[in-house]
């Protein structure tokens, strides 16, 4: 089974400023590794798919980067706003099947 | 489109009882997947399917058993409820994908809306 550590478990950022979190898996066996936004009272959601070592996805004021050969992932929010508010999961696959998420980063912005 | 619908969304029970729970998924997805939500965990995958007639064990099986009659439904069975087993639970589907697994790899998954429950 595949260790996936998020950290930190939790993060309260002011509104208008920047914060980042992290991903860290065994670097052997890689796939994949999504990400997902979590809002509360709701379901988790995909913000991003990443396959190669290298990749770099954005989504408006949220990207992600990926390192395969080290073994994390970091999500990046610029200019954090109350609306990003949420638990943000990884997921990396360690086969096509099975899907281990990791605890979380549970965000807060404060207005 | 309905997408991944679970029932029901809410249930109490008593230590000891037996209940099911219902995912069904419209959209032709091969892959399902049962997981628990609790404090401070995220998701545990409890068991998933790759296909009507599958299954296979997660990181947290005991006390669940699972079955897939049918390409769209996968049920989770608790056959005597405990404690330990309030949480809420979330199921999940995707597509296989096609070909080569770069494919495979970025079929994201869909989640239902949850079922919180409670065993007292």
């Amino acid at each position: 089974i595949l260790n996936v550590e998020q950290s930190p478990q939790s993060l309260h950022v002011q509104e208008g400023d920047s914060t980042n979190f992290t991903c860290s898996f065994p670097s052997s066996n890689f796939y994949a590794l999504h990400w997902y936004r979590w809002e509360t009272a709701k379901s988790p959601e995909a913000l991003f798919v990443m396959t190669l070592n290298g990749d770099e996805k954005k989504k408006g004021r949220i990207s992600a980067t990926l390192n395969t050969k080290e073994g994390y992932s970091y999500l990046y929010i610029k200019g954090s706003q109350p609306e990003d508010s949420a638990t943000y999961l990884c997921a990396p696959y360690s086969s096509a099947s099975k899907i281990i998420f990791g605890s979380g980063t549970r965000l807060s912005i404060r207005p | 489109n309905a997408g991944v619908t679970q029932t029901p969304k809410f249930r109490v029970l008593k230590t000891g009882q037996s209940m099911t729970l219902l995912c069904a998924q419209d959209m032709n997805h091969e892959y399902m997947y049962w997981y628990r939500q609790d404090p401070g965990m995220g998701l545990r995958l409890i068991h998933y399917s790759v296909g009507e007639g599958t299954t296979a064990k997660g990181e947290v099986p005991d006390g669940y058993n699972v079955s897939r009659l049918k390409k769209q439904n996968f049920l989770l069975g608790l056959e005597s409820a405990a404690p330990s087993q309030t949480s809420v639970y979330f199921c999940a589907s995707r597509p296989q994908g096609q070909g080569a697994w770069s494919g495979l790899a970025k079929n994201i998954q869909y989640f239902g809306a949850g079922t919180r429950l409670s065993v007292l």
